[in-house]
């Protein structure tokens, strides 16, 4: 089972919509839950982190944390063209000492 | 802009060259982390450095070294090159050391041929 899954996708969304993006991890120790957003040939950008259970909100962009089902996940409201892009989820936490384990990554297309 | 500099921004290597490559951190940040990325993968984690010590390391050979220097900035080595080696390679720089949000560099492309 790897740490971190998340569906490759493609993830195709009409422009306008909100887009779901999922993410489940094993190690019931982490504590830090991080969404990157990655574009074509680009470096990682972190654009949101979350440390709670619930809802995290931060402009068109919301990540929930539910520990209880080890789940996180991205929601990105009006989506436009330029949200097109791959989505790494991450987490971090006792268990896995100072590094951070990234998943495989969601690709992301807003179609106009 | 996270302030975190990478060089050389491409590097093309033959099989079985050595190659070092630097890394710049945010100002602040003292604590640098080093990824591969392979096409089509998630970062995959290397080794940590925090003031100027090695401070965790993922499941990568001895051929992968690196170093911190005082002011924070930091290389990564890698010996014996081989073509899975190709890779992107990303330097993360944190304000405080685990259990906190990384900022990347641009990466470095490095391709073994």
């Amino acid at each position: 089972q790897k740490e971190v899954e998340q569906n490759s996708g493609p993830l195709s969304v009409p422009e306008g919509a909100i887009a779901s993006l999922n993410c489940t991890y094993s190690d019931r120790g982490s504590q830090s839950f991080f969404w990157y957003r990655q574009y074509s040939g680009k470096s990682p950008e972190l654009i949101m982190f979350i440390y709670s259970n619930g809802d995290k909100e931060d402009g068109r962009f919301t990540a929930q944390l539910n520990k209880a089902s080890q789940y996180v996940s991205l929601l990105i409201r009006d989506s436009q063209p330029s949200d097109s892009a791959t989505y790494l989820c991450a987490v971090n936490g006792p268990s896995s000492a100072s590094k951070i384990i990234f998943g495989s990554g969601t690709r992301l297309s807003i179609r106009p | 802009e996270t302030g975190v500099t990478q060089s050389p921004t491409h590097l093309i290597k033959t099989r079985g060259q050595q190659v070092t490559l630097r890394c710049s951190s945010q100002s602040g940040h003292n604590t640098v982390s080093w990824y591969q990325q392979a096409l089509g993968q998630g970062p995959q984690f290397i080794f940590q450095y925090y003031r100027e010590e090695e401070n965790g390391r993922g499941n990568f050979p001895p051929r992968f070294s690196g170093l911190q220097f005082p002011n924070y900035s930091s290389e990564l080595n890698v010996n014996a090159l081989e073509l899975d080696d190709s890779a992107l390679y990303l330097c993360a720089s944190s304000p405080r050391r685990s259990d906190t949000e990384a900022f990347f560099g641009q990466g470095t492309r490095l391709t073994v041929v």
